[in-house]
């Protein structure tokens, strides 16, 4: 079965300064990752994705992710933090070999960044 | 396109009653998907819908909870009889996989459900 793990509830981190929030998976196929970001009473909004290839994944406002296969890990990085980058930030997989079109998702990791 | 549009957007209920929550997807998508999102078990996937036949269920809690979605561009989740316990913010989110399964998925604003 897939899942994802969120190690951290909890990442805080100085405004200007790089930022990561970890993610493993587990698949029994082929992984399509995902993160999304969650702002206070809003839905989830998509930010990028890894499908097959260059393991470094650019996407929306400056973040990017490394996909890792030994380790299986997806973490999302930002050079360089913004306040307002402040949010719940959710990883996702989609097992491409045997899971349908079912995502799970990780039970998310609230990045605070301080000014 | 509009996004995803969820009603009502907050709803507030007694115990017992029965609860209708509406989604409209983004036009042109093939899967809708209904989320439940609670702090303590996070968010948890109750069903999906392709082409508007219902794919997976497995995540609808029990019997009091029902999904419809009679064509392409609206669908229900209905709670009958409601229970303090399923509070929650519920998400309808759409995406277009056929031919495509790592597509992303687009989310709606959300329905904000309390149970008293």
């Amino acid at each position: 079965a897939q899942s994802v793990a969120q190690p951290e509830d909890q990442v805080n981190v100085a405004e200007g300064n790089p930022l990561t929030v970890k993610c493993t998976y587990s698949v029994s196929g082929n992984p399509y990752l995902f993160w999304y970001v969650q702002y206070p009473n809003r839905g989830l909004q998509f930010l990028l994705k890894y499908i097959t290839g260059d393991n470094l994944v650019k996407g929306s406002y400056g973040f990017e992710a490394e996909f890792n296969k030994s380790q299986t890990s997806f973490h999302l990085k930002k050079p360089s933090a913004l306040v307002s980058d402040s949010a719940l930030y959710f990883c996702a997989v989609r097992d491409g070999g045997t899971g349908g079109f079912k995502t799970i998702f990780g039970a998310g990791t609230r990045l605070f960044v301080k000014a | 396109d509009a996004g995803v549009i969820q009603s009502p957007r907050h709803e507030v209920t007694e115990m017992g009653q029965e609860v209708t929550l509406r989604c409209k997807p983004i036009s042109g998508h093939d899967y809708l998907f209904w989320y439940r999102q609670t702090m303590m078990r996070g968010l948890e996937l109750l069903i999906y819908f392709n082409n508007n036949v219902p794919i997976d269920d497995s995540g609808m809690p029990e019997d009091r909870f029902s999904a419809k979605m009679p064509n392409a561009s609206f669908s229900t989740l209905k709670i009958q009889p409601s229970e303090p316990r399923d509070s929650a913010v519920y998400f309808c989110a759409s995406s277009l996989l056929g031919g495509t399964p790592y597509n992303e998925q687009f989310f709606g604003p959300g329905t904000r459900l309390t149970v008293l």
